[in-house]
């Protein structure tokens, strides 16, 4: 079975903070993907990045920055110098290769709420 | 690049009626498609996921069901509306893909209340 956990359900901020957002998860699959997600107050979810396990590379992306550690099965998202409009909840989510194929869905923790005060 | 259309975006109905929800999408051909439900204060949980026209797969025993009749059509129906089907409901997509390690895209929500 699959697991994901962000153990920060809510984190505040002001705004120009660096702030890490944590996310462990479980997989007995060797080959697996990685998601984060961005879901801002409309509700709909927009997707950051995506990694595959293969690749540990950390990923930086203007403010954004990922940080994926393989021997503590850990991909945390750090936004420097945050701003207000990072103000959203975030999700991590994780999908593995089954030997048996499929189409299965993600697997998603159950999100940070961030909040950056102005 | 695709898009993802839900209807409606806002439904509240009674305990007890029935329910149709309807996701469509444009870009992308025989997209893999899923229906996820958001209930408050947790993450996602994935109901449905579709490969093709017919093809449907549950992923949790409910009251709900899907349909695809159309390539880019994915309904989410209940005979009997519960309290519990109160939620945010998400459809995603993964284009032109059988693998569930691609990107999902998702649209942009249909929020539930059952009274």
């Amino acid at each position: 079975a699959q697991k994901v956990t962000q153990a920060q359900t809510e984190i505040s901020v002001v705004e120009k903070e660096d702030v890490t957002l944590d996310c462990v998860y479980e997989t007995r699959d060797t080959t697996y993907y990685l998601f984060w997600y961005k879901q801002p107050p409309s509700g709909e979810l927009v997707f950051l990045i995506r990694r595959n396990s293969f690749d540990e590379q950390n990923e930086i992306s203007g403010r954004y920055s990922w940080n994926f550690q393989k021997s503590t099965s850990s991909f945390n998202f750090t936004i420097t110098a945050s701003q207000v409009v990072d103000s959203a909840v975030y999700f991590c989510a994780l999908s593995a290769l089954y030997s048996g194929g499929g189409a299965d869905g993600l697997t998603f923790g159950k999100g940070t709420h961030l909040i950056i005060q102005p | 690049s695709q898009t993802i259309h839900q209807w409606p975006a806002t439904l509240v109905q009674p305990v007890g009626s029935p329910l149709s929800l309807e996701c469509t999408v444009e870009g992308t051909s025989n997209p893999n498609l899923y229906w996820y439900r958001q209930a408050a204060g947790r993450g996602l949980q994935l109901l449905f996921y579709s490969v093709g026209i017919g093809q449907i797969s549950s992923e949790v025993p409910q009251n709900l069901s899907a349909s695809r009749p159309q390539d880019r059509q994915f309904i989410l129906s209940s005979k009997k509306l519960l309290l519990s089907d109160s939620g945010f409901y998400l459809c995603a997509l993964t284009p032109d893909s059988k693998h569930s390690t691609d990107t999902q895209y998702f649209g942009p929500g249909t929020r539930l209340t059952v009274l």
